[in-house]
């Protein structure tokens, strides 16, 4: 079974600094996607950027990017001048391309400090 | 971009009656919608995958008789927590696979249900 790991249960960042976030997973399987989704306060979950394992370029959406390293089963996100709207719980997720069910890590709450 | 509209944002039930939660597709056809439960700062747990007009498929150790779900149409899931205890209580969430492309192979989720029981 996948598994993913989120080691970080709380991280802080000041504002306009760059933080980053550490997710490893593990499986077998060769062919899958990885996510980052953001939970604030209001408890929607959002989806801040994916990956697929195909590729080896790392995905960038703005301010998030990630550092993927497939060998070593490590999926980061990297939070680069952090707002205040950043503040929220961030979960690593991984999807097996066919079974379509996710594995969630256990988040990491992400503090932003004025 | 996809939307996933899910009722009741919260309820209130007393213990022993049962409580359905709905969850839409407004502008996709959701063939499937998985549904989770997430208890205060931990992580999301899937409780069942539900395929339109077929039965749904239960993780292990969630109560198939307690957590009726159907999927009867490509747009709507629901979710009935049967005799309702104050251990349900949780925030019910669920997600749709969204193939319009927006959602990047991600799930869109519906806003969560807060479940309490008393």
């Amino acid at each position: 079974a996948q598994t993913v790991t989120q080691s970080q249960p709380e991280m802080s960042v000041q504002e306009a600094e760059t933080v980053t976030l550490s997710c490893t997973y593990d499986t077998s399987e060769s062919d899958y996607y990885l996510f980052w989704y953001k939970q604030p306060p209001s408890r929607q979950m959002i989806l801040v950027i994916r990956q697929e394992a195909y590729k080896q370029q790392n995905a960038t959406e703005n301010r998030f990017s990630v550092n993927f390293q497939k060998a070593a089963k490590s999926f980061s996100l990297k939070i680069s001048d952090s707002q205040l709207g950043d503040a929220a719980m961030y979960f690593c997720a991984y999807r097996n391309t066919n079974a379509g069910k996710s594995t969630f890590g256990d988040g990491t709450t992400l503090t932003v400090k004025p | 971009g996809a939307v996933v509209s899910q009722h009741p944002s919260r309820v209130i039930c007393k213990s022993g009656t049962s409580v359905k939660i709905e969850c839409r597709s407004l502008d996709f056809q959701a063939t499937t919608m998985f549904w989770y439960r997430q208890f205060p700062k931990q992580s999301l747990m899937l409780m069942a995958t539900s395929n339109e007009g077929s039965k749904a498929t239960y993780e292990q150790g969630v109560e198939k008789d307690k957590f009726l779900i159907n999927h009867a149409s490509l747009t709507l899931s629901t979710l009935t927590v049967t005799s309702a205890h104050p251990e349900d209580s949780s925030f019910y969430i669920c997600s749709a696979r969204d193939y319009t492309g927006t959602g990047g192979y991600g799930y869109t989720f519906g806003s969560g249900t807060r479940l309490t029981v008393v």
